[in-house]
């Protein structure tokens, strides 16, 4: 099974500065990764896929890069609406399986 | 715009099956190439895949889980089902059900499902 590592586990920032999140996976998974926000009490919202495809209706200031088994999701600046949860996602093909990272929690400094 | 919802079980006693049904509108699950999951999210384990669905019926299970899960469909009612049989305290989640396209592109707003006697 391939494990996804996430870091920082928290990220604590002021509203405008820029937030950089890590996704580590422990085997190759070329682009197949997505990103997600989740806020208290709502359903994840998907961010990006295939690593740096920004979903419908996802603002600019959110960019997601990297291939194999590093990647990042960037924030250039924080709005107040940015603090929440964010995980990230890959999955194969065959066997099919899919696995979520552990999170990364950016918070108001 | 595809809507999806869960039912809402809330508490199950240990050993029993916990049974769910996510009933879909804006579209219908048996058209298209799309996949219909159901994923958990617990305390202890984070975001969790359990298995899914593809239009056509063929379904594809977490091994973790596989042998305590079924995930059906009745088009009729344009609905999928989770059946999860003998639950403990560690299948205490929300459990969310979702719709992937290449990924988890629609959720519904989530169930919280108890495991308690």
């Amino acid at each position: 099974e391939i494990v996804l590592t996430q870091s920082p586990a928290t990220l604590s920032l002021s509203p405008g500065e820029r937030a950089t999140l890590s996704c580590r996976a422990s085997q190759s998974i070329s682009s197949y990764l997505a990103w997600y926000q989740q806020k208290p009490g709502q359903a994840p919202r998907l961010l990006f896929y295939d690593a740096s495809n920004r979903a419908t209706g996802i603002p600019a200031r959110f960019s997601g890069s990297g291939s194999g088994t590093d990647f990042t999701l960037t924030i250039s600046s924080l709005e107040p609406e940015d603090f929440a949860v964010y995980y990230c996602q890959q999955r194969t093909n065959w066997p099919p399986m899919i696995t979520f990272g552990p999170g990364t929690k950016v918070d108001i400094k | 715009q595809v809507q999806l919802q869960e039912s809402d079980p809330g508490l199950v006693k240990p050993s029993q099956t916990l049974s769910l049904t996510c009933t879909v509108s804006g579209g219908s699950i048996s058209s298209g190439s799309y996949y219909w999951s159901w994923i958990r999210q617990s305390a202890g384990k984070g975001l969790e895949w359990i298995g899914r669905i593809y239009t056509s019926g063929s379904t594809s299970y977490n091994p973790s889980l596989k042998s305590r899960v079924t995930i059906s469909m009745d088009t009729s009612k344009n609905q999928f089902s989770l059946k999860l049989t003998s639950v403990t305290a560690a299948d205490t989640a929300v459990y969310y059900c979702a719709l992937q396209l290449g990924y988890f592109d629609y959720w519904g707003q989530g169930a919280l499902v108890t495991v308690s006697s």
